[in-house]
């Protein structure tokens, strides 16, 4: 198995612009996890899917993010005007089994985004 | 909030002895995680305690987890160069079907050759 896979792997970009974040997560895996890593915030919860369907969105900054899933190998994290601040390494993780109460997380490499 | 603090935020130690880290967290917990994150890379899961064991071993790690004062810690035996890392620590409430782990802000382990 690949394992996770994010794409692109680095991200510059001016301030204003359309950012997409891609995430494809390990097959058979029921949930997806969206997080940010800044040296000033540490590792906060985006977004969190299960079996397709948002869960929880309560990390989400602002209305200038979206995540999507649209089926269970793809999703999308985008950023709609970027801004300086969005500057941070994005992570995708993927779970499987949400049932069970021992579901370790699989993390993708990430996405270091930069906006001028 | 659930998230976990760890303590000391930053640890340097010479390669062969011990390090020790030490996790807080705030309520109820199904399970307690421990992660470690290479410099540039994505989270990588060492390993699960549940909230009815109070210790587990792999390899040169041991986990202990005191849920009377919602406290764990995390052992590395021996340690290497190849350690240096941030572990972060990852409790996961109690709501069943509730996946949410928050993590804390880590600790920062170095290893001196």
């Amino acid at each position: 198995d690949a394992g996770v896979i994010q794409s692109p792997r680095h991200e510059v970009t001016e301030m204003g612009q359309e950012v997409t974040l891609r995430c494809k997560p390990i097959s058979g895996h029921n949930s997806l996890f969206w997080y940010r890593q800044t040296m000033m915030r540490g590792l906060e919860l985006l977004i969190y899917f299960n079996n397709n369907v948002p869960i929880d969105d309560s990390g989400m900054p602002e209305d200038r993010f979206s995540a999507k899933m649209p089926n269970a190998s793809f999703s999308t994290l985008k950023i709609q005007p970027s801004e300086p601040r969005d500057s941070a390494v994005y992570f995708c993780a993927s779970s499987s089994d949400p049932q069970s109460s021992y579901n370790e997380q699989f993390f993708g490499p990430g996405t270091r985004l930069t906006v001028l | 909030s659930q998230q976990g603090e760890e303590d000391p935020q930053a640890l340097s130690i010479q390669e062969g002895e011990n390090a020790t880290m030490n996790c807080s967290y705030k309520t109820s917990i199904n399970n307690l995680q421990w992660y470690r994150q290479n410099s540039g890379r994505g989270l990588v899961h060492l390993i699960l305690i549940r909230s009815n064991e109070r210790e587990k071993h792999s390899g040169r790690l041991r986990v202990t987890l005191d849920t009377s004062k919602k406290s764990s810690s995390l052992l590395i035996t021996a340690s290497r160069a190849a350690d240096t890392a941030s572990y972060f620590c990852a409790p996961r409430i109690s709501n069943f079907g509730n996946e949410k782990l928050t993590f804390g802000t880590g600790t920062r382990l170095t290893i001196i050759p």
